[in-house]
């Protein structure tokens, strides 16, 4: 059973940081890996995806990183700003057709200005 | 990008009622929907898969009597939670594939209180 683990569960960091988040997997046979936002009471903003196929994706200030074969991948969040606080959740996807994501408990993140 | 609409955002109900929840794709056609839960501080956790004119797929541990499933159309998907309990308080929100689409697409999530 796949099970999806994110470090640290919570982050607090000063504006301007850059900062990782972690996400590990335990089955390495994903299709593909998706990080996702997610801010208080509110649904899910996919940010970035990752092909099995891929090592990295870039968008902005976010790069995200995917070892399959560790069953790895890091969120790189560059000069952090206040409006990038909230929940980062990571997901992964066994499968192509009608497969669903498996979620992360999240890193909750804090930047203060 | 494919947009998701899901309502009602907030809904507050007495226990023992019946809550529907509404899943719309609206620009294009979702051949599965997927249902979660998220109870707070925890991570979104999958209940059922549906395709369209089949019966929802349910996790194990979800009671399908009590989580009924609809997914009569490709562009809409219901989540009834009948004779809703305390327990069942929780953010439930649904996410949609398209044929052709690689992402997977969610609804802005729908919090459930039950008193």
């Amino acid at each position: 059973k796949q099970e999806v683990t994110q470090i640290p569960a919570a982050l607090s960091v000063p504006e301007g940081e850059n900062l990782v988040l972690n996400c590990s997997f335990t089955d390495s046979a994903i299709y593909n890996l998706q990080w996702f936002r997610q801010d208080p009471g509110k649904g899910l903003t996919s940010l970035l995806l990752i092909q099995s196929s891929q090592r990295e994706q870039t968008s902005g200030r976010l790069n995200a990183s995917l070892d399959k074969s560790s069953g790895r991948s890091t969120l790189y969040i560059a000069a952090s700003q206040p409006g990038d606080s909230a929940t980062y959740l990571c997901a992964v996807r066994r499968g192509q057709a009608g497969t669903a994501l498996i979620f992360g408990k999240g890193t909750t993140l804090s930047v203060s200005s | 990008g494919a947009v998701v609409s899901q309502h009602p955002s907030r809904v507050i109900c007495k226990s023992g009622t019946s809550v529907k929840i509404e899943c719309r794709s609206l620009d294009f056609q979702a051949t599965t929907m997927f249902w979660y839960r998220q109870f707070p501080k925890q991570s979104l956790m999958l209940m059922a898969t549906s395709n369209e004119g089949s019966k929802a797929t349910y996790e194990q541990g979800v009671e399908k009597d009590k989580f009924l499933i609809n997914h009569a159309s490709l562009t809409l998907s219901t989540l009834t939670v009948t004779s809703a309990h305390p327990e069942d308080s929780s953010f439930y929100i649904c996410s949609a594939r398209g044929v052709g689409l690689e992402k997977l697409f969610f609804g802005s999530g729908t919090q459930l209180s039950v008193l």
